[in-house]
């Protein structure tokens, strides 16, 4: 069972406070890191699929980095608006990608308030 | 999410009765999978499909059953449902590169 952790686990910050999650995976065989954003109620949404070393996405305030060699992935939100709370998951993909399974992290949760 | 639908989304039922979830998929992917979702494990993969007939175990298969008999779907069974299966399952879909993954609504089951 391949280990994939995120933290911090929750996190509450202020209307404009800019954050970031941390997202560790294993180093060897890596095929794909992907980010999603689940909230409440609703099913997870793709945010980034990240696959070389040293990717940086971004979509709108939100940004994402890959190292795959270290076997980590940072994302960030800049300026957090209420609507961004929500449970940030990350998942990984070993091996040549064939049977795509995704490995979840269990998540880090968001909470933006006023 | 359009292009895949769970059913039922809600489910009640009695602890060593048969239960089915279905899935429904019109994006033709190949891959299709059942996660559930549990608080403080996140989402863990019980079964996933590579095809029509192709069916192979993820990390939580103890106890669940899958088929797929067309590419558009693939059903969940839970042939003497227990309480610890009370859980919310969502299921999800892919293409063969494995960078599109959608997911259903989720189905909410309780086993009472």
């Amino acid at each position: 069972i391949l280990n994939v952790e995120q933290s911090p686990q929750s996190l509450h910050v202020q209307e404009g406070d800019s954050t970031n999650f941390t997202c560790s995976f294993p180093s060897s065989n890596f095929y794909a890191l992907h980010w999603y954003r689940w909230e409440t109620a609703k099913s997870p949404e793709a945010l980034f699929v990240m696959t070389l070393n040293g990717d940086e996405k971004k979509k709108g305030r939100i940004s994402a980095t890959l190292n795959t060699k270290e076997g980590y992935s940072y994302l960030y939100i800049k300026g957090s608006q209420p609507e961004d709370s929500a449970t940030y998951l990350c998942a990984f993909i070993a091996g040549t990608g064939t049977a795509s399974k995704l490995t979840f992290g269990t998540g880090t949760r968001l909470q933006v308030t006023l | 999410d359009a292009g895949i639908t769970q059913s039922p989304r809600h489910k009640v039922t009695e602890t060593g009765t048969p239960v089915t979830l279905r899935c429904h998929q019109t994006e033709n992917h190949r891959y299709m999978y059942w996660y559930r979702q549990d608080p403080g494990h996140g989402l863990r993969l019980i079964h996933y499909s590579y095809g029509v007939k192709d069916t192979d175990k993820g990390e939580v298969s103890d106890g669940y059953s899958v088929s797929r008999s067309k590419t558009e779907d693939f059903l969940l069974t839970l042939e003497s449902a227990t309480s610890s299966q009370t859980s919310v399952y969502f299921c999800a879909i892919s293409d063969d590169r494995g960078y599109g993954y959608t997911f259903g609504s989720g189905t909410r089951l309780t086993v009472v």
